[in-house]
């Protein structure tokens, strides 16, 4: 079946400018999460959902950073104004049940560069 | 402050070496431990997790680890390990990562 994808898989972007990254989790899945993975580094947690309510942000590095899933089902990660800093891989990953205590499935990643 | 450890950053073995990799944990709540583990240029996948019940977990590929509540710690084991288990694995405590370990077995 069809497993988490990520889209775009490559982004490359001028200082300055939004970027929006798109997360389709497993059809059925309750809840999304989303990471930050620098080189060499093990992924770094931004935010998740639980259905379409944000649960935890208080991985969100700044206010330039948010993160919505308005139907429960894709998710949008958008960074508004990017530095060089942001410049690192973007997993997406979704879990059946609840967050927390169950498998995560992950996507292959959006990778993000800030030129 | 919530934190996972892992100690080894790279750890390289021959094959049929045995394998432990550690990892610790600083968390106020209920814990739920997982390892993932990722293989050259593939997504991450789960190794194997622990709940709750027996602290003795076994996973896919012959991979254990063992949880022991007192030392904080859900160390990664597998007997004898092959070339094949070259990758970079993660230990995982509810939704936070620890840094990784890259595990390279030489043929």
């Amino acid at each position: 079946g069809a497993g988490v994808s990520q889209s775009p898989r490559y982004k490359v972007t001028k200082r300055g400018q939004d970027v929006a990254l798109r997360c389709d989790p497993i059809s059925g899945h309750v809840s999304l999460y989303w990471y930050r993975q620098a080189l060499g580094q093990g992924p770094e947690f931004l935010t998740y959902f639980n259905y379409e309510a944000q649960q935890d942000k208080s991985g969100l590095p700044n206010d330039r950073f948010s993160a919505e899933r308005p139907e429960g089902s894709i998710s949008t990660l958008t960074i508004q104004r990017t530095e060089q800093r942001d410049s690192a891989m973007y997993r997406c990953a979704s879990s059946l049940r609840l967050a927390g205590i169950n498998e995560q499935f992950f996507g292959p990643g959006t990778r993000l560069t800030v030129l | 402050a919530q934190s996972v450890s892992q100690h080894n950053h790279h750890v390289i073995l021959s094959e049929a070496a045995s394998l432990e990799l550690g990892c610790n944990y600083s968390y106020g709540g209920t814990v739920n431990l997982f390892w993932y583990v990722q293989y050259p240029g593939q997504h991450l996948q789960l190794l194997l997790k622990y709940f709750s019940g027996d602290p003795l977990v076994k996973g896919i590929k012959g991979f254990e680890a063992e949880f022991i509540k007192s030392k904080f710690s859900f160390n990664l084991r597998k007997p004898s390990v092959q070339w094949s288990d070259t990758a970079e694995y993660f230990c995982a405590v509810n939704m936070r990562f620890g840094a990784g370990t890259r595990l390279t077995v030489k043929p």
